[in-house]
């Protein structure tokens, strides 16, 4: 079985400051990792992705998050959050080896506030 | 340009009427899925089909049905919508290949009273 488990559900931080999004799996084979962000009243957009190539994973504006095995975590970071940066944001895991089954974490919103 | 694109965007109907949400692809996906995203609850797999003439059932079936005569096209259909069927539903597709990330619609916004 596979789970993931995002360990905040609400994420306040100051504008320049640096975010963090907690993210820890379950899995009973090697994971693929994904992150997405979800704006308000829009569709889901892939932020990066792991598939067993480098543990540290650089995406789309700015965002990036490092593989740990040994800690089964899947952590998102950016340095210096913007205001633009507010949105959902969810932590998805599947199988290696299978593209029939995402497994999606409850998510994190992230507020940005000047 | 590459997009799954869903119909209606909102729909409000009534306890019992049969109603059909459509989600075409252009990118020639194999897989496509739907998945509904209720609060609290993050987005959970209703139905996925791997390729043409080959569904199955996700973590939350019940109530549903789905159709893929054509690659393009994954129709999501609820025969006799209940309250409880109220929520925001998105279609996405991929490829089977890795990494398997997946392209999602822009949503569909059910209402069921």
């Amino acid at each position: 079985a596979q789970s993931v488990t995002q360990l905040d559900s609400h994420v306040s931080v100051s504008e320049g400051t640096p975010v963090l999004l907690r993210c820890n799996y379950s899995s009973s084979y090697s994971p693929s990792l994904f992150w997405y962000v979800q704006h308000p009243n829009k569709g889901l957009q892939l932020l990066l992705k792991y598939t067993s190539a480098a543990t540290l994973v650089k995406g789309i504006n700015g965002f990036e998050a490092e593989f740990k095995k040994s800690e089964t975590s899947f952590h998102l970071t950016k340095p210096s959050a913007h205001m633009s940066d507010a949105a959902e944001y969810f932590c998805v895991v599947t199988f290696t080896g299978t593209a029939s089954k995402l497994t999606f974490g409850t998510g994190t919103r992230l507020q940005v506030t000047l | 340009e590459a997009q799954v694109t869903q119909n209606p965007r909102y729909l409000i109907t009534v306890t019992g009427k049969k109603l059909t949400v459509t989600c075409s692809q252009n990118m020639n996906h194999e897989y496509m899925s739907w998945y509904r995203q209720d609060p609290g609850l993050g987005l959970r797999q209703i139905y996925y089909s791997m390729n043409v003439e080959v569904t199955d059932k996700g973590d939350v079936p019940e109530g549903y049905k789905v159709s893929r005569k054509e690659k393009r096209n994954f129709p999501l259909i609820l025969e006799s919508p209940s309250p409880n069927q109220t929520s925001l539903y998105f279609c996405a597709s991929s490829s089977t290949g890795t990494p398997y990330e997946q392209y999602f619609g822009p949503g569909t916004r059910l209402t069921v009273t």
